[in-house]
């Protein structure tokens, strides 16, 4: 079974602070994925990457950046994390297909004071 | 902008009932249409449509893709307590990225 592993399944920082969330997945996939999910507003897109060292906007890349020097790890930082980023943070990975069927990891919600 | 749209929001049922979800879509380059079911944190997958008019089935859950009207339905028949979740529809565009744009989702509820 394809496996993408969040490293924290909940974390509580402070404003201000800079926040790493790690994915790591098995499967060799080419594409990795962050997206955040808030009520009333679903799953909206951060950052994706298609390749090691590649990265791309997705909808709401403010306040965020992300950093793949690896094919099985990509990692999302909030360089200074604000109350509003207080969400629900999903890692996906796929494979190079375009036809674009994700495999996520099971969250973490991030909680900023 | 690509959008996709869900509804109904929200449903409760009582178990053996069978339930309807939709998803319309307007995503440009369209590739796909998936759909996943979130119980606590990791959605997962449950189908990917890509042809009009072919009928995706597992169980009692079926799906169908209407490229025309631009929609999609989900059916759960004789829906059980372990059926309540969100249920996810998200279309995939073309071209060099290969991203999924959600839907905000449909809670089901199946109450016993």
């Amino acid at each position: 079974d394809v496996k993408v592993t969040q490293s924290s399944r909940y974390l509580v920082k402070r404003t201000g602070e800079k926040v790493f969330l790690e994915c790591v997945q098995d499967m060799d996939h080419e594409n990795m994925f962050w997206y955040r999910q808030d009520p009333g507003l679903g799953l909206r897109l951060i950052y994706f990457s298609y390749d090691v060292k590649m990265k791309e906007k997705g909808d709401i890349p403010e306040g965020y950046s992300v950093s793949r020097e690896k094919k099985e790890r990509f990692s999302l930082i909030l360089e200074s994390a604000s109350t509003n980023q207080t969400s629900m943070y999903l890692c996906a990975s796929s494979f190079g297909s375009p036809r674009g069927k994700l495999f996520f990891g099971s969250g973490t919600q991030l909680s900023v004071l | 902008e690509d959008k996709v749209v869900q509804s109904p929001l929200s449903l409760v049922v009582h178990e053996g009932d069978t339930v309807t979800l939709n998803c319309s879509y307007e995503v440009t380059n369209f590739r796909s249409l998936l759909w996943y079911k979130q119980e606590k944190k990791a959605p997962t997958f449950l189908f990917m449509l890509t042809s009009s008019g072919i009928e995706k089935k597992s169980g009692r859950l079926s799906s169908i893709l209407d490229k025309k009207e631009l929609f999609s339905i989900l059916n759960i028949t004789a829906t059980q307590t372990g059926d309540s979740a969100v249920y996810l529809c998200a279309g995939n565009s073309g071209g060099s990225n290969y991203k999924l744009t959600f839907g905000k989702g449909t809670l089901l509820t199946v109450n016993p």
